[in-house]
């Protein structure tokens, strides 16, 4: 049982340039989240996934988009990135009902861009 | 909108003593749910304590404890016989139900602990 599984765990980008994140969990859960981690500002929510099928903005979502492949993985591109997103990037799981809202993280992904 | 508010920046304390991080946070909701997570050097992202805010007894996990004001709307965190491998960035969250049935949670800035040998 690996729990949550990111990768990569480094990478260096040149601005303009694009790239995937990607995130899978084996612990059957319904909900899967993207957050960056910048100094000084906490976890932020960048896009969320309810459920398979679903997916919804959160708090910084300009710049990225997402994908809900199936129920384990849950993806985020960078189509062009900027040094403004260089941070460290986590991906996380809920089961999702009562009693269940634990949210399990990933070991994140430090991303630089040039 | 929800806030999460974590005043001290940095904080030190000797082995072995004990340590109070504090937490505020703003909502209008009645039915949340605030953790307490702890993040090492290694980056992984580890839960300490929850509590749910309909329950009025404190959360503990061991050496961990919460302190609960619902109507002041503070949940701090007290680490009993500090050890060592307590050094790490400590993070508050404020969780609720969401649209389309899952959980928002919203983070703290975080508070960096470290214990002094």
């Amino acid at each position: 049982n690996a729990g949550v599984t990111q990768t990569p765990k480094f990478q260096v980008l040149k601005t303009g340039q694009s790239m995937t994140l990607q995130c899978a969990q084996d612990m059957n859960h319904n909900s899967m989240y993207w957050y960056r981690q910048d100094p000084g500002m906490g976890l932020r929510l960048i896009y969320y996934s309810a459920s398979e099928g679903t997916t919804d903005k959160g708090e910084v979502p300009n710049g990225y988009n997402v994908s809900r492949l199936n129920k384990r993985e849950f993806s985020l591109r960078l189509e062009s990135a900027a040094p403004s997103q260089t941070s460290v990037y986590f991906c996380a799981s809920t089961q999702g009902g009562e009693n269940t809202d634990t949210q399990y993280f990933g070991p994140g992904t430090r991303l630089t861009v040039l | 909108a929800q806030t999460v508010t974590q005043s001290q920046p940095e904080m030190s304390v000797q082995e072995a003593e004990t340590v109070t991080l504090s937490c505020t946070y703003d909502t209008s909701e009645s039915n949340y749910y605030l953790f307490w997570y702890k993040q090492p050097p290694s980056r992984q992202m580890i839960l300490v304590i929850r509590q749910e805010a309909y329950k009025q007894q404190n959360a503990t996990e061991n050496r961990f404890s919460v302190n609960f004001q619902k109507a002041a709307k503070s949940f701090s965190l007290k680490i009993s016989d500090s050890q060592l491998g307590d050094t790490a960035m400590y993070f508050c969250a404020f969780m609720k139900h969401s649209v389309r049935g899952t959980y928002k949670y919203i983070f703290g800035t975080g508070t960096r602990l470290k214990v002094l040998a």
